[in-house]
């Protein structure tokens, strides 16, 4: 079935630094991928996200780079703050209005900004 | 304030004892999902609905029924729980844009569900 990769795991960088976090999926068909940032003891929230017809955005310190023929994506955040500490989720979604469709979440990775 | 309420936030129950999970959204979005989240799991999917009375299978749905009467509820039932289902869900909400195209997914707060 579709699976959708995270890497790596758990991340840990000195504050001011650059994060970047990986994702491949399996699902051609996919169109549409999320990143979310939870922090403890609150639900996902959606930080960025990119659709299949672009290839990078950005926004502030939060891009998002997209390949689609190698089928991986990635999170950069550039300058690290404390405040960045949390666990990241990346998602692929073929879903449409028309189709119906699962969303396909990664395995998550903990950001840890060392001060 | 535009949000997605569940209830209960807290769940201790037994093996075998029928519950429910109540999610309510006030944004009148169509797609409605409910998540599981385990650790080492991330966030997976155990049914969602695309809009009133159109519901499908996630990648988890055993144990589990949905029912989308209304636009803005989406309750999840355990007919019969056991403790493998114990674990933090999440129920969340979103729009098809313009295009068609599944927008911005809003998370409820979670209810952490214990089975024993």
């Amino acid at each position: 079935g579709e699976n959708v990769e995270q890497h790596p795991s758990t991340l840990s960088v000195q504050e001011g630094d650059s994060a970047v976090i990986k994702c491949t999926y399996s699902d051609s068909a996919s169109n549409y991928f999320p990143w979310y940032k939870q922090e403890l003891g609150k639900g996902p929230q959606l930080i960025i996200d990119i659709r299949s017809n672009v290839g990078e955005k950005k926004d502030q310190r939060i891009a998002v780079t997209l390949n689609k023929t190698a089928k991986h994506f990635s999170l950069h955040i550039t300058e690290t703050q404390p405040e960045d500490s949390a666990v990241y989720f990346c998602a692929a979604s073929s879903a449409r209005y028309s189709s119906a469709s699962k969303i396909i979440f990664g395995s998550g990775t903990r950001l840890s900004i060392r001060p | 304030e535009a949000q997605v309420t569940q209830n209960p936030r807290y769940l201790i129950t037994v093996t075998g004892k029928k519950l429910t999970v109540t999610c309510s959204q006030n944004m009148n979005h169509e797609y409605m999902s409910w998540y599981r989240q385990d650790p080492g799991l991330g966030l997976r999917q155990i049914y969602y609905s695309m809009n009133v009375e159109v519901t499908d299978k996630g990648d988890v749905p055993e144990g589990y029924k949905v029912s989308r009467k209304e636009k803005r509820n989406f309750p999840l039932i355990l007919e019969s729980p056991s403790p493998n289902q114990t674990s933090l869900y999440f129920c969340a909400s979103s729009l098809f844009n313009s295009g068609g195209h599944l927008d911005t997914q809003y998370f409820g707060p979670g209810t952490r569900l214990t089975v024993l």
